[in-house]
């Protein structure tokens, strides 16, 4: 059973494109979207995240879309740099007491210089 | 800032062996968590711990697990009788009442010989 479809699994960008990740999940009773970062060797950290009210939030060159409807919300990193290679995540949080993040398989993202 | 550490951050044992991973969350912080990662793989939830005790635990977590905050600071993970399957990268994440932001630890690789 999975419950979060991440993709795609890998992605090679060149400095200054667009990266964009998607992700889709089944349950509607999630209730936080967060996407996570992680560095070799490193836990992962927030990145971003998102309510299910709002349709969008940015924060600097990270925005997140959310399709509320479509099940689906997707991570776009606008100039992306060498810094940004990393591995993502989404990890969407059930809703109500149910605090535990459930895990897409992750995106392997290499930024060339 | 404040932040989430664990030890050690590599943890070799025997097969059958007991280990003990060690966590310490964010002080303010009320719910505590444990994932693992294996090798090149997706994160997957453990157990959650709140007001001393078990709020959810996942299939993984079976009668070789079990979690205990023997103290004010300290958040530990014990597998009883390490199996190879249980070779990975264990994390721990907390986070308070008022955010649901999951800080995480860097991690404890535990390999099982």
């Amino acid at each position: 059973q999975q419950q979060v479809k991440q993709s795609p699994q890998s992605l090679i960008v060149q400095k200054g494109g667009i990266s964009i990740i998607n992700c889709a999940y089944e349950n509607t009773a999630f209730d936080y979207f967060p996407w996570y970062q992680q560095f070799p060797g490193k836990g992962p950290a927030l990145l971003i995240a998102i309510r299910p009210d709002v349709s969008e939030k940015k924060e600097g060159r990270f925005t997140i879309s959310f399709n509320k409807s479509a099940k689906q919300f997707s991570l776009h990193i606008m100039d992306s740099q060498p810094g940004d290679s990393a591995t993502y995540f989404c990890a969407p949080k059930g809703g109500g007491n149910n605090r535990k993040l459930i895990w897409g398989l992750g995106t392997s993202l290499a930024v060339n210089p | 800032e404040p932040e989430v550490t664990q030890t050690p951050s590599h943890q070799v044992t025997q097969m059958g062996q007991e280990v003990i991973l060690r966590c310490v969350p964010i002080s303010n912080h009320l719910y505590f968590y444990w994932y693992r990662q294996i090798l090149g793989q997706k994160v997957e939830f453990l157990v959650s711990f709140y007001n001393n005790e078990i709020s959810e635990k996942s299939e993984i977590f079976d009668d070789q697990f079990s979690v205990e905050r023997p103290d004010g600071s300290n958040f530990t993970l014990k597998i009883r009788s390490t199996k190879l399957e249980d070779s990975a990268m264990y994390f721990c994440a907390s986070d308070g009442d008022a955010h649901i932001e999951q800080f995480f630890g860097p991690g404890t690789r535990l390999t099982v010989l």
